[in-house]
């Protein structure tokens, strides 16, 4: 079965700053998606950005990037110069292709201004 | 408009009532699920439809139950709800490809 692993309950960056969210998974598939989703206060589910297991280039969506490790089953989330409309809780999530989503238990970010 | 839309945003019910949550979409996706989120546990799958005949379990499917009424409509019903039933419950559509899902906008249930 597949597993999603957020090991930061939460963090806190400064406005403007540079923060790195962390996930891992573990998986025996080869193709597959892994996308992050914000939360806002709102409870929207908001995609941030997505990858694709077969493409080594790493996502990058405006101020938001990944750091995709396929053999380290590694998946984290760059934001760079943070906004306080960053604020939000962070879902890491695992997708094999035709497949359901399984996600992590989420990391809360707090941006200080 | 909200492509994706969950009736009612909020409910608050007894132990032993019927409930049913609604899911509507635009989006002319294929493919429906129902996801409830619990704190500290992200979000669990329950329930999942790739079309209008075709309904799966998911990881958490005992106590509820679906209903595909048509392309855009999915329902999630918990017959006789409980207050661990309590819980934000979200409906995603994804296209045939599946890829990526997308989210309503969540209903809030609590069950007394």
């Amino acid at each position: 079965a597949q597993t999603v692993t957020q090991s930061q309950p939460e963090m806190s960056v400064q406005e403007a700053e540079t923060v790195t969210l962390s996930c891992t998974y573990d998986t025996s598939e080869s193709d597959y998606y892994l996308f992050w989703y914000k939360q806002p206060p709102s409870r929207q589910m908001i995609l941030v950005i997505r990858q694709e297991a077969y493409k080594q280039q790493n996502a990058t969506e405006n101020r938001f990037s990944v750091n995709f490790q396929k053999a380290a089953k590694s998946f984290s989330l760059k934001i760079s110069d943070s906004q306080l409309g960053d604020a939000a809780m962070y879902f890491c999530a695992y997708r094999r292709y035709g497949n359901k989503l399984v996600f992590g238990a989420g990391t809360i970010l707090r941006v200080k201004s | 408009d909200a492509d994706v839309t969950q009736t009612p945003r909020n409910r608050i019910t007894k132990t032993g009532k019927r409930i049913m949550l609604e899911c509507s979409q635009t989006k002319g996706h294929d493919r429906m699920y129902w996801y409830r989120q619990d704190p500290g546990l992200g979000l669990r799958l329950i329930y999942y439809s790739f079309d209008v005949k075709d309904i799966n379990k998911g990881e958490i499917s005992d106590g509820y139950s679906v209903s595909r009424q048509a392309q855009a409509k999915f329902s999630l019903s918990l017959e006789s709800a409980i207050p661990n039933q309590t819980a934000l419950y979200f409906c995603a559509t994804a296209g045939q490809g599946g890829d990526t899902q997308y989210f309503g906008p969540g209903t809030r249930l609590t069950v007394l």
